[in-house]
């Protein structure tokens, strides 16, 4: 089965600084990769999505996510982190059947003014 | 507007007794899930259902129901809530058929005592 693993449950960074946060696939390439977002006190919305179209993938917000086969990754990156980017951030795969969803346990972004 | 919602937002349960939580999609999306979402572990699926009169089970099923009305709602019962079924309950539709892209509602936060 399909799976992702978020490192780091609490990332803090200063306001303006580079953002990255991590996540790494199960070894088999799966049909597509997500990365959504939390408020709080909100549901999830979707940041971005690989679908195997490119590697380089743009969101909303600012945010991008690279696909690395050879490390098995798809980090999440912003260059200059803004106060309103904290939240929580939750990587997601699809099943190889596409009708399944499975996260990470998220990680918490909180940017320091 | 157009999107999840779900009902109730907060509910406060005895051990042993039993409730519904609705969900309803306004978007003709055809794939429904109900996701539980506690510390530490990111969301787990309970059920989803690929489309009206079809339910599935997900990671977690145990001590929860669903039932798939219409097109619209897809309801999760807990038939004799436990300690353990505190949490926060998301329902999510599909935006699309295999598009992988989740819409969800605001969330339902479910205590049992």
């Amino acid at each position: 089965a399909q799976s992702v693993t978020q490192l780091g449950s609490h990332v803090s960074v200063s306001e303006g600084a580079l953002v990255l946060l991590r996540c790494n696939y199960s070894s088999s390439v799966p049909p597509y990769l997500f990365w959504y977002v939390q408020y709080p006190n909100q549901g999830l919305q979707l940041l971005l999505k690989y679908t195997s179209a490119a590697t380089l993938v743009k969101g909303i917000n600012g945010f991008e996510a690279e696909f690395k086969k050879s490390e098995t990754s798809f980090h999440l990156t912003k260059p200059s982190a803004h106060m309103s980017d904290a939240a929580e951030y939750f990587c997601a795969v699809t099943s190889n059947t596409g009708n399944q969803f499975y996260f990470g346990t998220g990680t918490s972004l909180t940017v320091i003014p | 507007n157009a999107g999840v919602t779900q009902t109730p937002k907060f509910q406060v349960l005895k051990t042993g007794q039993s409730m519904t939580l609705q969900c309803a999609q306004d978007m003709n999306h055809n794939s429904m899930y109900w996701y539980r979402q506690d510390p530490g572990m990111g969301l787990r699926l309970i059920y989803y259902s690929a489309s009206e009169g079809t339910t599935d089970k997900g990671e977690v099923p145990n001590g929860y129901n669903v039932s798939r009305l219409n097109k619209r709602e897809f309801s999760l019962r807990l038939e004799s809530a436990a300690p353990s079924q505190t949490s926060v309950y998301f329902c999510a539709s599909e935006v699309g058929p295999n598009t992988g892209e989740l819409f969800f509602g605001e969330g339902s936060r479910l205590t049992v005592l």
